[in-house]
Parts: structure tokens; C-alpha cells; sequence
């Protein structure tokens, strides 16, 4: 089955503590990207991935650091997570950018105390 | 930049009513839209899209949206609304290596 698989689905942590939150994709896609999705903002987008090794900034890449070291990897890590991160995260991939037909992991929600 | 407005964040139907959800982009050239579905504690999933091949769109779940250049929108329509379409919608447009979201409208079907 085509999915995109996100771990952990939920998450509660403190400031300041490094996490990593992974994302898997299954379909061979060259294109991946992290989102956040706040009440009232819609979906935001955080880095994005367009193959192996490139990697590139979206909307709200504050805070945030991504790597690309497998085409189905494309773990998000907030190396110093702070209340203002407190967020629904979705990963997405698609075959390639501009498409829009973008496969969505089933989220994770981080709270940071 | 693409930028994509949903007009009312929250939409109140009777069952059996018409859905009408409206979107607004702004682009000099019609780029790639979509709408997308997210029920409650799910992902996003694809209803429809629009590339330019027909301004009338058919989607799953018997939603259509209809690409109106001259008035730069892309309106998300259903007959008859029933229970199971109570979720949140998002109007998308794509960038060149990313995807534009409005800010969603939360379809509430009134039994």
C-alpha cells in the first residue's frame, strides 16, 4: 500500500529538548516536504526536499532542520524546541514539485511545555 | 507569489443542501489548483484538481469545482450534502516547488 508513514503521532516534550520527528514514504517520490498546520493559518510550509541531498526552505523554516540522505527519508529535528512550535506536523511527497498531487502522512502533534 | 483565499471559515449545511465553498486565487497565470479534505484526526487527502485540461472538475465523493478565470476562482460545489462530508476543506494552489494553502473552511452538515 502507497503511504507515507510519520513517528511519533504524538508528542510531548519540554523546552529545549532536541527531537526528531521521521517521515517515510513508500512510492519512490523525489519530491517531500514538511508542514504545519496552526487554527486559522491553514497548512505552512516548513523545508522541502526535491531529491536526495537537496534540501530548501519553505515558508516558516525557523527553528527547524531537515536532511535528505535517502530518497524515502526526510526526518524534521528541532534542535531546541520552544512553546511556540506546539503544532500539527504533516510530511507530504509527490513524484515531483508543482504538482500538487501530494500524499500526506497522517500527522504528528507536538506539544512543547 | 501565488496566494489562495477562502471566503468563510466555518459552513453551515442542512443535509441534503448544497455545498458551496468558495476560493479566490490571485496569479497572473492559472496556475495548478486543488482542493483537498482533511476529516477529523486524519491526513489530507486529494478531492480534486484542476491542470487546465477542463474548467469543470469532478472529484470523488460527488464534489465538482468549477475554474472561472475571469473571476479568478475555483468554487468547490455538491448537490446534497450528507454526515459523512462534515471535515475541513483546503483550496490549493502550486508553486513552482511547493503548494499554497488557504486557510480552510470547516463544512458542518446540520442532520
Amino acid at each position: 500500500e502507497a503511504q507515507v508513514t510519520q513517528n511519533p503521532r504524538y508528542l510531548i516534550t519540554v523546552t529545549g529538548k532536541k527531537l526528531t520527528v521521521t517521515c517515510s514514504q513508500n512510492m519512490n517520490h523525489e519530491y517531500m516536504s514538511w508542514y504545519r498546520q496552526d487554527p486559522g493559518l491553514g497548512l505552512r510550509q516548513i523545508y522541502y526536499s526535491m531529491n536526495v541531498e537537496v534540501t530548501d526552505k519553505g515558508d516558516v523554516p525557523e527553528g527547524y532542520k531537515v536532511s535528505r540522505k535517502e530518497k524515502r527519508n526526510f526526518p524534521l529535528i528541532l534542535e531546541s524546541p520552544s512553546p511556540n512550535q506546539t503544532s500539527l506536523y504533516f510530511c507530504a511527497s509527490s513524484l515531483s514539485s508543482g504538482t500538487g498531487l501530494q500524499y500526506f502522512g497522517p500527522g504528528t502533534r507536538l506539544t512543547v511545555t | 507569489a501565488q496566494s489562495v483565499t477562502q471566503l468563510g471559515s466555518h459552513v453551515s449545511v442542512s443535509e441534503g443542501a448544497l455545498v458551496l465553498l468558495r476560493c479566490n486565487y490571485s496569479s497572473s497565470v492559472p496556475p495548478y489548483l486543488f482542493w483537498y479534505v482533511q476529516y477529523p484526526n486524519q491526513g489530507l487527502q486529494l478531492l480534486l484538481k484542476y491542470t487546465s485540461a477542463a474548467t469543470l472538475v469532478k472529484g470523488i465523493n460527488g464534489f465538482e469545482a468549477e475554474f472561472k478565470k475571469s473571476e479568478t476562482s475555483f468554487h468547490l460545489t455538491k448537490p446534497s450534502a450528507h454526515m459523512s462530508d462534515a471535515a475541513e476543506y483546503f483550496c490549493v494552489a502550486s508553486g513552482a516547488n511547493n503548494l499554497f494553502f488557504g486557510t480552510g473552511t470547516r463544512l458542518t452538515v446540520i442532520p
